[in-house]
């Protein structure tokens, strides 16, 4: 069993649907990365977040540290929100080392 | 545009080549990372440097050899690589290595394809 666990991994919908990306986690974490990968390859950190809720246009990424798990909604989603999402979590125990999730790929059509 | 800068973006060599990777940033920031990404796979680290000193080394094989000159350039050499080295390979940056509030910046990644 992967220490980062992501679902769905692969997720399609329609132009302005709701979507979210749900990742458990089973290590200690100090924070954990919502990262974005674009087919080309490079990678943007979308949020870190330690606690609660943060938010950046139409994303939105939650984090509930007692259950160990943290989603990324994407809200009126559009097809260039396409793309692979990536959990990343900041293992306690190695302080610069990332525990990777395996992505979710979202296909939005228009 | 990402602020953490790879170059090339594409290279192609041969197993005997010796050819390197760049990797430069101008943040600032103190810690550089290496990672290697194989296709529809999350990346994988490599190398970690902190204060310009290398701090993690994923047992990484010796044909794969990190140096960082100075804070903001990070490089990979690359020697007698194998056809299963193939992949992308990004760097990042962060302001601290490994503090909860030092978000990663990445590079774009140079996409390798050893023949």
């Amino acid at each position: 069993k992967n220490e980062v666990e992501q679902s769905p991994q692969n997720l399609t919908a329609q132009e302005g649907e709701f979507i979210t990306i749900n990742c458990s986690y089973s290590v200690g974490i100090s924070a954990l990365h919502w990262l974005q990968q674009h087919p080309g390859g490079g990678i943007v950190s979308l949020f870190m977040l330690s606690s609660g809720k943060k938010k950046h246009g139409r994303l939105i990424a939650t984090i509930n540290i007692q259950e160990k798990h943290s989603s990324l909604h994407i809200t009126a989603s559009h097809p260039r929100d396409s793309a692979v999402y990536i959990c990343a979590a900041l293992d306690r125990r190695g302080a610069q080392k990332l525990v990777f999730g395996q992505g979710t790929r979202l296909t939005i059509n228009p | 545009d990402t602020e953490v800068t790879q170059t090339p973006k594409h290279l192609v060599m041969g197993m005997t080549n010796k050819k390197s990777l760049k990797c430069e940033q101008h943040m600032g920031h103190r810690a550089m990372y290496w990672y290697k990404q194989k296709a529809k796979k999350p990346p994988e680290l490599m190398f970690v440097y902190s204060y310009e000193k290398l701090s993690i080394n994923e047992s990484v094989p010796s044909r794969f050899s990190p140096e960082c000159p100075n804070s903001s350039l990070l490089n990979l050499h690359l020697h007698a690589l194998q056809p299963e080295d193939s992949a992308l390979y990004l760097c990042a940056s962060s302001q601290e290595g490994g503090q909860p509030d030092s978000p990663l910046h990445f590079g774009n990644g140079t996409r390798l394809t050893v023949t």
